[in-house]
């Protein structure tokens, strides 16, 4: 069952406006991250994913930003939809080390109509 | 392309009884495939690391009695819990590495455990 103390950051949005998900990620070493969208009652589904030699990468209606010197990462999400209602996931993981990805607690985004 | 399936998507069991979950990568094949447990309003927690034609590799505190690990193949990894009881009812959840560059995971839909 879920344990007492934990709780789930969220985020409400009105749909149109752009929505900002932060992350604060804890292995310096981390040199990969991915983003992931968890709709209620199924996987998470990939969005986006940046390395670290890079500070910003663009997607379809996303924008990932990575700061290395603060360990923080973010999603941008232009134009909000009440599909983008989720929770979102931020991954981190070190090449040429484990496959395993350490995941972030989670926000959950709510899309107001 | 990468393509996760799991099967069943839900299942509701006895106490005592044994239950097997699928994962299957339908597109690509995985050398490397995840098992995650995930409790309501919580992230996810890996499990273990199945290796095709290896055994897993379980995480900390994660009984590899209880929660068995099969990868037979390099497109199917299997999850039996064993002995299931109530507080093991959860939303089980694998992966499989995508073999690219990055160590990008694809994600199946899911199994929801209940366990009467």
């Amino acid at each position: 069952g879920e344990s007492v103390g934990l709780h789930l950051p969220t985020l409400s949005v009105q749909e149109g406006d752009n929505s900002i998900i932060n992350c604060a990620y804890s292995n310096s070493a981390s040199d990969y991250f991915i983003w992931y969208k968890q709709e209620s009652g199924k996987g998470p589904q990939f969005i986006i994913d940046i390395r670290s030699n890079m500070d910003k990468r663009q997607g379809q209606r996303v924008t990932v930003l990575l700061n290395k010197t603060v360990k923080h990462l973010s999603l941008q999400i232009a134009a909000t939809q009440p599909g983008d209602s989720a929770v979102y996931f931020c991954a981190e993981n070190t090449q040429g080390g484990s496959e395993k990805l350490v995941f972030g607690k989670g926000t959950k985004l709510t899309v107001n109509p | 392309g990468a393509v996760v399936s799991q099967h069943p998507s839900r299942v509701i069991c006895k106490s005592g009884t044994s239950v097997k979950i699928e994962c299957r990568s339908l597109d690509f094949q995985a050398t490397t495939m995840f098992w995650y447990r995930q409790f309501p309003k919580q992230s996810l927690m890996l499990m273990a690391t199945s290796n095709e034609g290896s055994k897993a590799t379980y995480e900390q505190g994660v009984e590899k009695d209880k929660f068995l690990i099969n990868h037979a193949s390099l497109t199917l990894s299997t999850l039996t819990v064993t002995s299931a009881h109530p507080e093991d009812s959860s939303f089980y959840i694998c992966s499989a590495g995508s073999g690219g560059d990055g160590n990008t995971q694809y994600f199946g839909p899911g199994t929801r455990l209940t366990v009467l």
